[in-house]
């Protein structure tokens, strides 16, 4: 089975810190992402990536930054983090046919 | 960009068949539409995918009309375990890495 590790799940931290988190997937998918889900919003695309050192936006960016040094490993980085983004954020990874692996998510809260 | 609409939520009960509907007007040509399901605290699951006309496996049903504009997830005698979320998944036109999930459909499964 294809298992995709997020390293935290439940994370504290206080506004303006620099908070990362990690996603690890076990399967050679190229594809990776990230997503934050919110009540009433459903799933918003943060980044993906689609090779090692490579990133595109996906539709809520602003705040956020990616880190894909190795095909296994995608980072999300908050350099500032603020309290609206208190959130769940979910990685998933990508295999054939465009199916998704997500991890168990990360509940953030920014204080 | 792509876009898909479903109802915000269902309700049912044990033993019934229900069927949720997904508009995806501007799916791409090589896209497959694929359907999730997340419980609370979780991150979402695969469910099934297909191309067009019918798809079937050991949970769920999907059909796809000919010009591909809509999909609906049928989840045969469903039992209060299926209480979630639902979600329908398309390809975007603008890139093909950028998967849009639908805003989710919440199904209550009553005894």
């Amino acid at each position: 089975d294809v298992k995709v590790t997020q390293s935290s799940r439940y994370l504290v931290k206080r506004t303006g810190e620099k908070v990362f988190l990690e996603c690890v997937q076990d399967m050679d998918h190229e594809n990776m992402f990230w997503y934050r889900q919110d009540p009433g919003l459903g799933l918003r695309l943060i980044y993906f990536s689609y090779d090692v050192k490579m990133k595109e936006k996906g539709d809520i960016p602003e705040g956020y930054s990616v880190s894909r040094e190795k095909k296994e490993r995608f980072s999300l980085i908050l350099e500032s983090a603020s309290t609206n983004q208190t959130s769940m954020y979910l990685c998933a990874s990508q295999g054939g046919e465009e199916k998704l692996f997500f991890g168990s998510g990360t509940q953030l809260s920014v204080l | 960009l792509a876009k898909t609409t479903q109802p915000i939520s269902m309700d049912s009960y044990e033993g019934q068949e229900v069927n949720i509907t997904c508009s995806h007007n501007n799916i791409a040509t090589n896209d497959y539409i694929t359907w999730y399901q997340q419980f609370p605290s979780q991150g979402p699951r695969f469910i099934i995918q297909g191309y067009k006309t019918k798809v079937t496996n050991e949970v769920a049903s999907l059909f796809i009309p000919a010009d591909r504009k809509s999909s609906t997830l049928s989840l045969p005698r469903v039992s209060l375990s299926d209480t979630a979320v639902y979600y329908c998944l398309v390809g975007d036109m603008d890139s093909s890495y950028k998967l849009i999930f639908g805003s989710g459909t919440r199904l209550l499964v009553r005894p």
